[in-house]
């Protein structure tokens, strides 16, 4: 059964860097995930999408300190230089066959 | 710009009926996919109900299948979800999202549904 699993909570200093991780079921390392930010009572906003090779796409207006990695089962979410507007909710989806699936979110607290 | 944005959410009484309404501008409503995500109070973000481009293929969340139809209006650019035996635990934030080779690519601001006597 397809399941993405993650971490509750994060925190990062001011201008740190931190990586926030989504782990796939096992024997579903070829699946590729993208990762959804949401700030304090707002919508989600889409940050990138990270295959399973290690590459990864961002969508428009997302900062450089934002990037994505894969290994194995594990896909990737790393902030350097947090900054305070990236206190906020991260979610990992992926998809099957017609249904899209989320991971149980990460709260990062900046400090 | 890419724009979704959702209307029709309310108070409603557990075993009514509400019907939701995503407007959608600045990309081919058309050809594009569409998904229902819901966020109950405090909690992640949870898929509920998938539609193709066409309307020929349709999927649902087993927490909502045979309750909730999802449906859209090319012409008019909107998704709808019609939900049916609303229940207490259906009360969350409604979000439309675009989809795109299964990632969603971009979300509403969503609208709130509360489901109470």
């Amino acid at each position: 059964q397809l399941v993405l699993t993650q971490l509750p909570s994060a925190s990062a200093s001011l201008g740190a860097s931190v990586n926030l991780t989504c782990s796939l079921s096992s024997g579903h390392r070829i699946y590729d995930i993208v990762w959804h930010q949401q700030q304090p009572e707002k919508g989600p906003r889409y940050l990138m999408r990270v295959n399973h090779d290690g590459s990864f796409s961002k969508g428009d207006g997302i900062p450089d300190r934002f990037s994505g990695s894969s290994s194995g089962t594990e896909r990737s979410l790393t902030i350097s230089s947090v900054q305070s507007e990236d206190e906020a909710d991260y979610y990992c989806q992926t998809w099957g066959t017609d249904i899209q699936l989320f991971g149980g979110g990460t709260k990062l607290t900046v400090l | 710009q890419e724009q979704l944005a959702e209307s029709g959410g309310g108070l409603v009484k557990p075993g009514g009926s509400l019907r939701l309404s995503c407007s959608a501008s600045g990309f081919i409503f058309s050809d594009s996919y569409m998904s229902w995500i819901r966020q109950a109070p405090g909690m992640g973000l949870e898929w509920i109900s998938y539609i193709n481009r066409d309307g020929s293929t349709v999927s649902y969340a087993d927490s909502v299948k045979g309750r909730f139809a999802i449906s859209r209006d090319d012409a008019e650019k909107s998704l709808y979800l019609q939900m049916n035996s609303l229940r207490a635990e259906d009360t969350a934030v409604y979000f439309c999202a675009r989809v795109m080779g299964g990632c969603i690519v971009s979300w509403g601001q969503g609208t709130l549904v509360t489901v109470s006597s």
